[in-house]
């Protein structure tokens, strides 16, 4: 059965830590996206990477952190500086086959602070 | 700058058409997207366009887009209240750089009335 997985769904963090989102897929694709939405709004590309070992910034990528050592993995991690951290954290994944950039979309974890 | 625009709500009745619209600015844009996502949960592919149609039907789902204009949209046919949700329409802005960032509108809200 194949897709995007997101764990946990709930996460709390409290002053000064780091978290860290999981995001797993097993559908082969080459890209992976991370997203920040916030209630009412859009969603914010956080950082994304088209291969592995390779990762780009995204429009909000200040106080988050990320690593892409294995193409079905794509961790996302808020650390301390990240002032703001609490809304609904989205991964995706994209085949990036023959310039078509679709995006498939895991199921989220809402990060609260404590 | 890329910037999509969506209105915020649309109230309909069951069973009546729903049309959602949207506007983008890139018009280098080669794919626009449809997304659904219900409350708590991820962002569900509804539909896409390619850039070089005017129109897509799908089941239920017709997505007309007016490149002139920059307008996409998106007609529910027969609405139910099963598509109370909150609509995403989203321009893939790269063209020829080809980076696989997705630009999302802020959603609109559908509420389906019985």
């Amino acid at each position: 059965d194949g897709g995007i997985t997101q764990s946990p769904k709930y996460l709390f963090r409290k002053e000064g830590q780091n978290v860290t989102l999981s995001c797993e897929q097993n559908l082969n694709h080459d890209a992976m996206y991370w997203y920040r939405q916030d209630p009412g709004q859009g969603l914010r590309l956080i950082y994304y990477s088209q291969i592995v070992n390779d990762f780009q910034k995204g429009d909000i990528a200040e106080g988050y952190s990320v690593s892409r050592e294995k193409k079905e993995s794509f961790p996302l991690t808020v650390t301390s500086a990240q002032k703001n951290p609490t809304a609904f954290y989205l991964c995706a994944s994209s085949p990036r086959t023959r310039g078509q950039e679709t995006q498939y979309f895991g199921p989220g974890t809402r990060l609260l602070v404590l | 700058g890329e910037d999509v625009e969506q209105s915020l709500f649309l109230s309909v009745r069951e069973g009546d058409s729903s049309v959602i619209n949207c506007t983008y600015t890139d018009s280098s844009s080669t794919y626009l997207y449809w997304y659904k996502q219900e409350p708590g949960a991820g962002l569900q592919l509804l539909t896409y366009i390619f850039s070089n149609m005017d129109m897509k039907q799908d089941q239920r789902l017709t997505v007309l887009l007016n490149k002139k204009d920059k307008h996409l949209s998106l007609r529910i046919a027969d609405t139910q209240t099963g598509d109370s949700a909150i609509y995403f329409c989203a321009e893939s802005p790269d063209g020829s750089s080809n980076t696989g960032k997705l630009i999302f509108g802020q959603g609109t809200t559908l509420q389906v009335k019985p």
